[in-house]
């Protein structure tokens, strides 16, 4: 069965922490994506990479960074996290010619 | 641009009733448009999807007919059961450029 994990399901950080949440997917898919779910809000993009190395902003890219050096792995960074950054993380990777995502499970991170 | 609308929640059915979950879709060109479920404590799955006009998707006794003339893909059940209990959200790709756009989720309670 073909998996996007997160690396964690819940995380606690301080403001100010610099936080890394990691997404890793076994279908050598080319697209991935890092999502953010708050309610009455749905899924708002904040970066999404094409293939290794690149990465593109999304439509909240502020506060946030990402990395892909490796295919299979596509981490987002929050350089100085606050608290208006606590959410619902949600990765996502797609294969270039098939429609529709495979989501992780998500990681629901707190700032305090 | 490209923005889906979907009937804001929670909606609360008892099992064996019709569902129906309203979505709207604002687009250029000719997107793909999407059904995902979210139960709790999960990440997103795809539950069904159409490419183009007329198309119907159907999964787990779920469907959708994709509308070009009323720009909608609406959800519906003939009979709904406690394990549909989750949130619904309705999305659209925009195929030029690979990205999704999503509504803001319909929760769905379903009473036994």
């Amino acid at each position: 069965d073909v998996k996007v994990t997160q690396s964690s399901r819940y995380l606690v950080k301080r403001t100010g922490e610099k936080v890394f949440l990691e997404c890793v997917q076994d279908m050598d898919h080319e697209n991935m994506f890092w999502y953010r779910q708050d309610p009455g809000l749905g899924l708002r993009l904040i970066y999404f990479s094409y293939d290794v190395k690149m990465k593109e902003k999304g439509d909240i890219p502020e506060g946030y960074s990402v990395s892909r050096e490796k295919k299979e792995r596509f981490s987002l960074i929050l350089e100085s996290a606050s608290t208006n950054q606590t959410s619902m993380y949600l990765c996502a990777s797609k294969q270039e010619l098939i429609y529709g995502y495979t989501f992780g499970s998500g990681t629901r991170l707190t700032v305090v | 641009g490209n923005s889906v609308t979907q009937m804001e929640g929670p909606v609360t059915l008892s099992e064996e009733a019709f569902l129906t979950i309203n979505c709207t879709y604002t687009a250029t060109g000719y997107p793909s448009l999407f059904w995902y479920v979210q139960y709790p404590g999960e990440g997103l799955q795809l539950l069904l999807k159409a490419t183009k006009a007329d198309d119907k998707g159907s999964n787990k006794g779920f469907e959708a007919t994709y509308r070009k003339e009323t720009t909608s893909f609406h959800l519906e059940k003939g009979s709904v059961q406690v394990s549909d209990s989750a949130v619904y959200f309705c999305a659209l790709s925009d195929n030029n450029f690979n990205k999704f756009y999503f509504g803001s989720g319909t929760k769905l309670n379903v009473k036994p």
